[in-house]
């Protein structure tokens, strides 16, 4: 069955202490991998679209990378605003396959 | 602006009664989505639709229905029949041949 997991579940950061964030897969014939931000009450927000193993794309003090079987979003020198949820996705058809999330907090 | 808009923000559901949550995109987006999010779960698909006047089952339609008459408007009925239908439901579109997807706002659904 394909599967998505995050973790961890939780993570509290101080301001500007870097971190990664862990999305494991079993997506056969894997299409897309894609991050999220996710605010509380709000839709989920864009972030990346990984395509196959080795590649890498970075936003601000996001990067996100990609391996035949995880994903990481790594966050460096995290700021206040950047504490939400980090949802990761995978699809091999039209479908997304969603792991739960990671509820990030960063501290001032 | 571009985007996908959803209706209403917060609705109350009473007991038998069916409610109707809206979606529109002015993206052109081909393909168009419902999604149902609880806590602690991940996202799960409730209806999508690649095409006008044609729509599929997801994980979860037991007590969903939904009609795609038109490109720009996709939207979700909860029927009497859906026992537990408290939850934050998000609508999302992508464009044929492109695989992320893109999301609305969400409307938070209660349950009186």
């Amino acid at each position: 069955e394909d599967q998505v997991t995050q973790s961890p579940e939780a993570l509290r950061l101080q301001e500007g202490e870097s971190s990664s964030l862990n999305c494991s897969y079993t997506v056969s014939g894997l299409r897309g991998l894609f991050w999220y931000r996710q605010d509380p009450g709000k839709g989920p927000e864009f972030l990346f679209t990984l395509y196959s193993a080795g590649e890498e794309k970075e936003k601000e003090r996001l990067k996100a990378t990609l391996t035949k079987k995880e994903s990481f979003l790594h966050i460096t020198a995290p700021k206040p605003e950047d504490s939400a949820t980090y949802l990761c996705a995978g699809t091999n058809t039209d479908k997304l396959i969603f792991g739960t999330g990671t509820r990030l907090q960063v501290f001032p | 602006d571009g985007g996908i808009t959803q209706s209403p923000k917060y609705l109350f559901r009473k007991e038998g009664q069916n409610v109707t949550l809206s979606c529109e995109q002015n993206l052109n987006h081909d393909a168009m989505y419902w999604y149902r999010q609880d806590p602690g779960q991940g996202l799960r698909l409730i209806y999508y639709s690649q095409i006008v006047n044609d729509f599929q089952k997801g994980d979860i339609a037991e007590g969903y229905s939904v009609s795609r008459e038109k490109k720009e408007s996709f939207p979700l009925t909860v029927t009497s029949a859906q026992k537990n239908p408290t939850a934050f439901y998000l609508c999302a579109s992508k464009s044929s041949g492109q695989e992320t997807q893109y999301f609305g706002p969400g409307t938070r659904l209660l349950v009186l």
